[in-house]
């Protein structure tokens, strides 16, 4: 089956700091990338859509300038939050769009620790 | 607008009962795709079945069994013989569109099964 990574899994910064996430589609090029955000025993919240060659769709309130997406390449989307503060401490998930009709293959997340 | 709503939020049960997650949802279309993920504790969502909503024939695959009603709007999902390997949350979905016109999904609040042993 399709397969999606993420690196890093983990990553503690300092407030104020920047930090990069990586997704990628290992066996397949994939057009369109999600991102999510989930907070703690909450549910998954689309931040954003990365379409290849050209600028994301960022989803209500969602800061753009704050969570940088680039979609350079079929396989690669990267998540950058930037002058990252507590509360963006989060688990970040990524997803890449398949063949079939809305089948996404998720990643297996990054968790974010801003201290 | 599309919504997702998993009333349960929490269910604990003993191995080998039987345990349905329940799932409603509202839509603006007539075709539609529904899903449902599983999200074990190492975090990573588990595709588990997708459905178009042309096809309301339920559907089993092994303990699982999901059931597809249109006219009360559900799509819920049953594990049959719970093992302690099922313990995880769970997510239904319903297919939506992005500004940009890109397919995207929109998951219910999730419901986490303690499956004890």
């Amino acid at each position: 089956g399709a397969v999606v990574s993420q690196h890093p899994s983990w990553v503690i910064c300092k407030s104020g700091t920047s930090v990069k996430i990586e997704c990628r589609s290992l066996d397949f090029q994939a057009t369109t990338m999600f991102w999510y955000r989930q907070f703690p025993k909450q549910s998954l919240m689309l931040m954003a859509t990365s379409n290849e060659g050209s600028k994301a769709t960022y989803e209500q309130g969602v800061e753009k300038d704050k969570f940088l997406i680039n979609h350079a390449s079929l396989t690669l989307s990267t998540l950058t939050v930037t002058s990252a503060h507590p509360e963006d401490s989060s688990f970040y998930i990524c997803s890449a769009l398949g063949q079939v009709r809305y089948e996404q293959y998720f990643g297996p997340g990054t968790r974010l620790t801003v201290t | 607008a599309q919504k997702v709503t998993q009333a349960q939020t929490e269910i604990s049960v003993v191995e080998k009962e039987d345990v349905t997650l329940d799932c409603v949802y509202e839509t603006r279309d007539t075709t539609y795709y529904l899903f449902w993920y599983k999200q074990p504790p190492s975090g990573e969502l588990v595709f588990l079945i997708r459905r178009n909503s042309f096809d309301e024939q339920n559907e089993i695959s092994g303990r699982y069994s999901w059931n597809f009603q249109k006219s009360t709007s559900s799509f819920n999902f049953t594990i049959t013989a719970s093992q302690v390997v099922d313990s995880a949350v769970y997510f239904c979905a319903l297919s939506d569109y992005t500004q940009g016109g890109s397919e995207k999904l929109v998951f219910g609040k999730g419901m986490k099964l303690t499956v004890n042993p």
